[in-house]
């Protein structure tokens, strides 16, 4: 169980465009969702938490703007990259948690996404 | 500030031999510590986790301990195998605002052959 699936795995886009990529619970459902970037050699670094049915919270110096969040069920999140730009190459990787009193997050298996 | 740190950046150890990573958190709160192991490319993949109600849990080669008057937690590895190859992060949560979990840097594991 707790199995979390995100869609594409690997996106190339051109600078300019918008990218949308999906995150979902597949057998449980998820009051919170996390959306997070991961550089080369670098750690995890969280971009925002996403509770179903509201606004997402955004980690200080990432642009909401930018990076739209939508977690319009207990099972799906999406996060959209707008305007993408190289520097916005990164792998994004959500994860889920089945309650407020949950601790554990389940991962899903991340998206590479490249801007030319 | 909410901080987890970790240490070492890198790692490399004799197979068979011992590994230590450790972590250090900042929020008196956090009561769950997570390790996760993360192949080049993948997921992160949890594989040991303790809360603050007791101070050590082992899983087979992999154990963690936890002190929680000093805010660490250690994770250790025995007998390492080149499958342990990988790198490894701790993490913390913090309910300062939103129940969130902060990652350390992470440490690349090395096992030599």
């Amino acid at each position: 169980g707790a199995v979390v699936s995100q869609h594409p795995s690997r996106v190339i886009c051109k600078s300019g465009t918008s990218v949308k990529i999906e995150c979902r619970s597949l057998d449980f459902q998820a009051t919170t969702m996390f959306w997070y970037r991961q550089f080369p050699k670098q750690s995890l670094m969280l971009m925002a938490t996403s509770n179903e049915g509201s606004k997402a919270t955004y980690e200080q110096g990432v642009e909401k703007d930018k990076f739209l969040i939508n977690h319009a069920s207990l099972t799906l999140s999406t996060l959209t990259v707008t305007s993408a730009h190289p520097e916005d190459s990164s792998f994004y990787i959500c994860s889920a948690k089945s309650g407020p009193a949950s601790d554990t997050q389940y991962f899903g298996p991340g998206t590479r996404l490249t801007v030319l | 500030g909410e901080n987890v740190e970790q240490h070492p950046s890198t790692l490399s150890v004799q197979e068979g031999d011992s590994a230590v990573i450790k972590c250090t958190y900042s929020d008196s709160a956090s009561n769950y510590f997570p390790w996760y192991k993360q192949e080049l490319g993948k997921r992160p993949q949890l594989i040991i986790d303790i809360r603050s109600n007791v101070g050590e849990k082992k899983d087979q080669r992999i154990a963690v301990t936890l002190n929680k008057t000093a805010k660490h937690f250690s994770l250790h590895i025995t007998e390492t195998q080149p499958e342990d190859s990988a790198v490894y992060f701790c993490a913390a949560p913090v309910y300062s605002s939103a129940s969130k979990i902060i990652f350390g840097s992470g440490t690349r594991l090395s096992i030599r052959p």
